[in-house]
């Protein structure tokens, strides 16, 4: 089906481990963000791209690191773990057209990550 | 900055009754647009319903529908006829003048059978 997939669903790290959450769709959007999502708070942004080899910060971006090679895919680097980056993280997409459909973004199901 | 308000953190509703889920937002800008998503259980997000702030007519989507105020900066959803399949975490959100969105902190819809 087409949307967006993120893996892997659930990880447990240790401190200072490194670990790469994958995202990839098959809409040929050209935007596609990384949120991080945590209780009582709204979605914060931390990197989001607007096409292949663009990426720019978001508003929790310190941690973390992001690359967009082709189109299709959006990994999210943890290049040493840390507590506070216990969360669930959502990988999300939509088209950059002017049409209205292009404000809707596609979600992927989530990824609960726990560091010890 | 732009922020985004949700002051009920939980709400509960009757089976086949109407509620209305509150979202307030601050902007200096005059073009913008508003959603609602839906979150259950599965954590997956689910757009419910989007308003363009041009549009002075309030979206509807079956059941959903939004009062939206932009001059109070005020932008409700109301569910009518709950289900129990409408039970979920509601946010809203607002997109800025750089495609981005911006969150409330939700509220968490409880339906009693």
């Amino acid at each position: 089906n087409a949307g967006v997939t993120q893996t892997p669903k659930f990880q447990v790290l240790k401190t200072g481990q490194s670990m790469t959450l994958q995202c990839a769709q098959d809409m040929n959007h050209e935007y596609m963000s990384w949120y991080r999502q945590d209780p009582g708070m709204g979605l914060r942004l931390i990197h989001y791209s607007v096409g292949a080899g663009i990426t720019d910060q978001g508003e929790v971006p310190n941690g973390y690191n992001v690359s967009r090679s082709t189109t299709e895919d959006f990994p999210l680097r943890l290049l040493s773990a840390a507590p506070s980056q216990t969360s669930v993280y959502f990988c999300a997409s939509k088209e950059t057209s002017l049409s209205s459909g292009a404000n809707v973004l596609t979600f992927g199901a989530g990824s609960r990550l726990t560091v010890l | 900055a732009q922020t985004v308000t949700q002051s009920q953190p939980e709400m509960s509703v009757q089976e086949a009754e109407t509620v209305t889920l509150s979202c307030t937002y601050d902007t200096s800008e005059s073009d913008y647009y508003l959603f609602w998503y839906k979150q259950p259980p599965s954590r997956q997000m689910i757009l419910v319903i989007r308003q363009e702030a041009y549009k002075q007519q309030n979206a509807t989507e079956n059941r959903f529908s939004v009062n939206f105020q932009k001059a109070a900066k005020s932008f409700s959803l109301k569910i009518s006829d709950s289900q129990l399949g409408d039970a979920a975490m509601y946010f809203c959100a607002y997109r800025d003048s750089n495609y981005q969105l911006i969150w409330g902190a939700g509220t968490k819809l409880i339906i009693k059978p």
